[in-house]
């Protein structure tokens, strides 16, 4: 099974100012065959279920503000929100979709200062 | 607008069972692989199972596999999780949703399952 790591636990950051968040995965999940990381960033709510913020490392999906930006590749990787806004404040995950059992990061909680 | 409404859920003793559902609207149903995570209280997120869009194919994490069966309706656009011989550590919100790519691209809102005596 591949685990996923996050760093940090917990995250408190001001408003305006940059949050990022680190995850590791056991091993690779860079495709050779497409050279896309197999990558995923979620984030939740208090009460709310899950919402996809970025697929294969990087590509934000449709409605989420540019704000919010993934990188890395292989083994590590970094959501970054560059100007966090009161909206923010959730609890954000790392999944692999690389192969099954899909797993996902423990977490991490994101606060305002 | 892309709905997906998970029934089911309650209150069941330890070796019970629970079938639960999932509604889904607003999209192509029979284009997606659809999927069950759960939450445990005030935990992370865990991947239950996964169907492919014909239902020909079925992916499961191992605590579950022999117990939990997934299982889709492409004509009544649903998606179903049977759960048997329940155990306490079964205790989450269940959500249902769609995946592309073996990501988790829609959500419901979850049901509660209680596994207790």
């Amino acid at each position: 099974d591949i685990v996923m790591t996050q760093s940090p636990d917990s995250l408190t950051v001001s408003l305006g100012e940059r949050a990022t968040i680190n995850c590791k995965s056991s091993q690779s999940v860079l495709s050779s065959s497409d050279n896309k990381n197999y990558l995923g960033w979620y984030q939740q709510k208090p009460g709310q279920p899950p919402r996809m913020l970025i697929a294969w490392a990087s590509t934000r999906e449709s409605g989420v503000p540019d704000r919010f930006s993934g990188s890395g590749s292989g083994t590590d990787f970094t959501l970054t929100i560059s100007s966090l806004q009161a909206e923010d404040v959730a609890v954000y995950y790392c999944q692999q979709s690389y192969s099954a059992p899909l797993t996902f990061g423990g977490g991490t909680k994101v606060e305002i200062k | 607008e892309v709905q997906l409404v998970e029934s089911g859920g309650g209150l069941v003793q330890p070796g019970g069972s629970l079938r639960l559902s999932c509604a889904a609207s607003g999209f192509t149903f029979s284009n997606y692989w659809m999927s069950w995570v759960r939450q445990a209280p005030g935990k992370g997120l865990e991947w239950v199972a996964n169907i492919k869009q014909d239902g020909s194919e079925k992916v499961y994490v191992d605590s579950v596999k022999g117990r939990f069966t997934i299982s889709r309706d492409n004509a009544r656009n649903s998606l179903y999780l049977q759960m048997n011989s329940l155990r306490a550590g079964d205790t989450a919100v269940y959500y249902c949703a769609g995946s592309w790519g073996w990501y988790f691209n829609f959500w419901g809102r979850g049901t509660l399952v209680t596994v207790s005596s």
